[in-house]
């Protein structure tokens, strides 16, 4: 499998900007990037995926690399709830990806 | 929509004896996969289930086994429960696709602590 990796922890301020990469050197043709994230005592939560393109949605953005061996998650306006772990992982198109699996993923702590 | 639920929230249980967990998926979706999550192994994948058959198992032992009925609705039951089974289980459901890989939707877990 594809492996990723991210720093294990990042800090931010309250309103500011929050920027987490990852790095997918081994990075397939048929892979997607998927970013979920969990805050504490709770189930993993959905943030967003890509596949070439830059994508936003109502969480997050996600910057992609035009060789697509690192993408980048923007938290345009941290706020307190966006403390949490987030893990990047690649999901592969070709192969009936059907479970995730994480790694130690990017603790965010957010200053108020 | 409403998200994923699972009941019960946190159990307690004692060696030796059963459990049943519960989760109600994402209208609309057809897909649930069950994992567990503990501070030393992570997020384990257990079994996935799609049209109430089990599509896809991981790798632990038969003790663990689950259903889904035609509502989708899935459980999952632990047997002759042992210590190391206290963790974090997770249900997700997704929508099903032959190719490209959905999201999936978390529920909040059940904690389960054996004694």
């Amino acid at each position: 499998d594809a492996k990723t990796t991210q720093p294990n922890s990042m800090e931010s301020n309250e309103e500011e900007p929050v920027h987490l990469p990852c790095n997918h050197s081994t990075i397939s043709g048929t892979d997607y990037i998927h970013w979920y994230r969990q805050l504490p005592s709770q189930g993993p939560e959905y943030v967003i995926h890509g596949l070439t393109s830059n994508v936003n949605n109502r969480m997050a953005s996600l910057a992609i690399a035009e060789d697509r061996k690192s993408s980048t998650l923007i938290l345009h306006r941290a706020t307190l709830r966006d403390a949490a772990v987030y893990y990047c992982i690649l999901r592969d198109s070709k192969a009936n990806d059907y479970k995730l699996s994480f790694g130690a993923g990017t603790t965010v702590t957010v200053r108020a | 929509k409403a998200g994923v639920t699972q009941t019960p929230r946190y159990l307690i249980k004692t060696r030796g004896q059963q459990v049943t967990l519960s989760c109600s998926p994402i209208s609309g979706h057809r897909s649930v996969s069950w994992y567990q999550q503990t501070p030393g192994q992570g997020l384990q994948f257990l079994f996935e289930y799609f049209s109430e058959t089990q599509r896809n198992k991981g790798n632990f032992p038969g003790r663990f086994s689950g259903r889904q009925f035609s509502n989708s609705r899935s459980e999952m039951n632990v047997s002759t429960l042992e210590l190391g089974d206290s963790a974090l289980y997770l249900c997700a459901s997704t929508r099903w696709s032959s190719g490209k890989p959905l999201p999936q939707y978390f529920g909040p877990g059940t904690r389960l602590t054996v004694l």
